[in-house]
């Protein structure tokens, strides 16, 4: 199972919104509805910021929004602020013995 | 609060052996899953496995199949990953992560990560 394809790297300036795309196939991102994503700061560990394709757990702002269109998700960061800048890796459940399959991950930065 | 404390770093030469263990607490952990990811130096986050806390049931990526052995001692509340036959592509941050419920793909609380250098 191939990794899912992000853009390497995204940027908007404070307040704008900014979308990073994550790609896969009709056999992991288009054939369930378990996308994730991560938000990963230098040195830290990941965060999870959605799961099941839109959902967000508790304390993560409604600024991040997620969708999923065809093998497609999408994740949309609005009202850019500063502490938004870090790596953002999408996953998706593969079935299978490649259980979750991550992205190469979007370097977000913060003009 | 949920919390998943690691091990510290090793260094291994190759072919030898690891261990890294995961303690967890302010959770019940016997109905939660434990799974491992890795992310080598600059890259991306990589599934190696998990333990399903229902029956103890292990399951591994193809990548790893036979090399890696993922347990957990419940008393004890701590997750084992063990991997064999070192390589120096093995060099990587190990982190454990809880699912959020038991076979769940998303993966909510992490462990602070393991550095792992096989190195001659």
């Amino acid at each position: 199972q191939s990794a899912l394809t992000q853009p390497p790297s995204a940027s908007g300036s404070p307040g704008q919104s900014v979308t990073i795309s994550c790609t896969g196939t009709s056999s992991d991102v288009g054939a369930y509805n378990y996308v994730s994503w991560y938000q990963q700061h230098p040195g830290k560990a990941p965060k999870l910021i959605i799961y099941e394709v839109d959902r967000r757990p508790s304390g993560v702002p409604d600024r991040l929004s997620a969708s999923v269109s065809g093998n497609t998700a999408s994740l949309t960061v609005s009202g850019l602020q500063p502490d938004d800048a870090a790596d953002y890796y999408c996953s998706s459940y593969a079935g299978g013995n490649n259980y979750v399959i991550f992205g190469g991950g979007t370097k977000l930065t913060v003009l | 609060q949920v919390q998943l404390v690691q091990s510290g770093a090793e260094v291994k030469k190759p072919g030898a052996s690891v261990k890294v263990s995961c303690k967890a607490s302010g959770y019940t952990f016997r109905t939660y899953a434990i799974h491992w990811v890795r992310q080598a130096p600059g890259q991306s986050l990589e599934w190696m496995g998990w333990n399903n806390a229902d029956n103890n049931y292990s399951k591994y990526s193809q990548k790893f199949q036979g090399r890696l052995t993922i347990t957990r001692d419940t008393p004890a509340t701590t997750a084992y990953m063990e991997l064999s036959s070192l390589r120096s592509e093995d060099t990587a941050v190990y982190y454990c992560a809880r699912g959020r419920y038991d076979d769940s793909t998303s993966f909510d609380f992490w462990g602070q990560g393991t550095l792992v250098t096989v190195s001659s």
